[in-house]
């Protein structure tokens, strides 16, 4: 009964490095998303999926890439990290059953600091 | 743009007290709010929602309202407990994704 598990929990990276936040569910969701949480900023939706091999932009895609090839799993990808990109990222997915209105599940977050 | 507002970053109630949190939001599409507590270290978690079709719903001791004249929606704690001390995120979707707000820290005092 794992729910949404998002690995690593902390990271440094330098500028100009490459990272793939990982990110797998149990609970059989159709839908998957990312969101990155600033201070004070509120959760901006990265990207989201809606099954397997099907992608979308959100609000703030510029300078990552995902991919679903299962239902299970939806990672992120940063090619060159950028301090802005210094943030706390949290994975979710949801039963789809009301489309983008059903309540979503999240992991614990994964906090990057780029230096 | 932030389609989703939560102007006070932080509330401070007395244990047994109403806690009274509020959000506003802009774009009229949205049909469906929500509203996610988060405890340091945890992503958020759900709480409860509210369909535009609706003034009120209530759960246990949470209670969201919505007024969808005014754009604003609200979420009642009645009584506060010290373990409701968390972020609250009020989160609002119009099918396609789900916008959030910055967040009100809510500190329920013994």
């Amino acid at each position: 009964n794992a729910g949404v598990t998002q690995t690593p929990k902390f990271r440094i990276l330098k500028i100009g490095q490459s990272m793939t936040l990982q990110c797998t569910q149990d609970m059989n969701h159709n839908y998957m998303y990312w969101y990155r949480q600033d201070p004070g900023m509120g959760l901006k939706l990265i990207y989201y999926s809606v099954g397997a091999g099907i992608t979308d932009k959100g609000e703030v895609p510029n300078g990552y890439n995902v991919s679903r090839s299962t239902t299970e799993d939806f990672p992120l990808r940063l090619e060159l990290a950028a301090p802005s990109q210094t943030s706390v990222y949290f994975c979710a997915s949801s039963s789809g059953q009301a489309g983008g209105r059903s309540p979503l599940h999240f992991g614990n977050g994964t906090r990057l600091t780029v230096t | 743009d932030q389609q989703v507002k939560q102007n006070s970053p932080s509330l401070s109630v007395q244990e047994g007290r109403i806690s009274i949190l509020n959000c506003d939001y802009t774009n009229s599409m949205f049909d469906y709010f929500l509203w996610y507590k988060k405890y340091p270290a945890e992503g958020p978690t759900f709480l409860i929602s509210i369909s535009s079709i609706k003034d009120k719903n209530e759960d246990g001791r949470f209670t969201v309202f919505l007024n969808k004249s005014a754009k604003h929606l609200s979420l009642h704690i009645v009584p506060s407990q010290p373990g409701d001390s968390a972020v609250y995120f009020c989160a609002a979707s119009d099918n396609n994704d789900m916008r959030f707000g910055a967040g009100t820290r809510l500190t329920v005092k013994p």
